[in-house]
């Protein structure tokens, strides 16, 4: 069964440092990546998606993801984090002919300290 | 505009009545999607659909139903049979290929049961 592991429920960061979240899929299969983000009581938004082209993905906000089939990772990076960084990320997978099926990973809090 | 539109907001429903959410999308996409989101356990998959007239469960579609007669719409009813409802719902769609793979979500349903 298709699946992504987030690591890390909550990651805190200070303001102006780097982002980094991780996510790992499971499958031999190279399948779509994507990372969105969620403000509180709000639907996804899309920060970037892999789509097997450019291996390095740069979205918006100033985020991007390096996807790598040796570690099975797409983890999600911003050089420098600000306030307004701060909620809670997914990463998510599909697989090219499983049906559209998209699944999502637990999610990561991500909280922005002065 | 396009986009997902998902009513009512807040939704408040007694013990043993089944109640229907709303999901319309003027985006023109085949895939269309309902997700349940829990505190801590992400956004887990209740139904998705390919097409019209056609549609599979998800990881956690006991006590659920859904309809796919128009290719804008996809309701989604919970049902007394559902022990657990009161949770956050989000519908969304996607393209199909690889440059539309992405999905797009609309605002959410926040279900409580009283």
């Amino acid at each position: 069964a298709q699946s992504v592991t987030q690591l890390g429920s909550h990651v805190s960061v200070s303001e102006g440092a780097l982002v980094l979240l991780r996510c790992n899929y499971s499958s031999s299969v190279p399948p779509y990546l994507f990372w969105y983000v969620q403000y509180p009581n709000q639907g996804l938004q899309l920060l970037l998606k892999y789509t097997s082209a450019a291996t390095l993905v740069k979205g918006i906000n100033g985020f991007e993801a390096e996807f790598k089939k040796s570690e099975t990772s797409f983890h999600l990076t911003k050089p420098s984090a600000h306030m307004s960084d701060a909620a809670e990320y997914f990463c998510a997978v599909k697989y090219p002919g499983g049906g559209n099926k998209l699944t999502f990973g637990t999610g990561t809090q991500l909280k922005v300290e002065l | 505009d396009g986009g997902i539109t998902q009513s009512p907001k807040y939704l408040f429903r007694k013990e043993g009545q089944n109640v229907t959410l709303s999901c319309e999308q003027n985006l023109n996409h085949d895939a269309m999607y309902w997700y349940r989101q829990d505190p801590g356990q992400g956004l887990r998959l209740i139904y998705y659909s390919q097409i019209v007239n056609d549609f599979q469960k998800g990881d956690i579609a006991e006590g659920y139903s859904v309809s796919r007669e128009k290719k804008e719409s996809f309701p989604l009813t919970v049902t007394s049979a559902q022990k657990n409802p009161t949770a956050f719902y989000l519908c969304a769609s996607s393209g199909q290929g690889t440059m539309n793979t992405e999905a797009f979500f609309g605002q959410g349903t926040r279900l409580t049961v009283v």
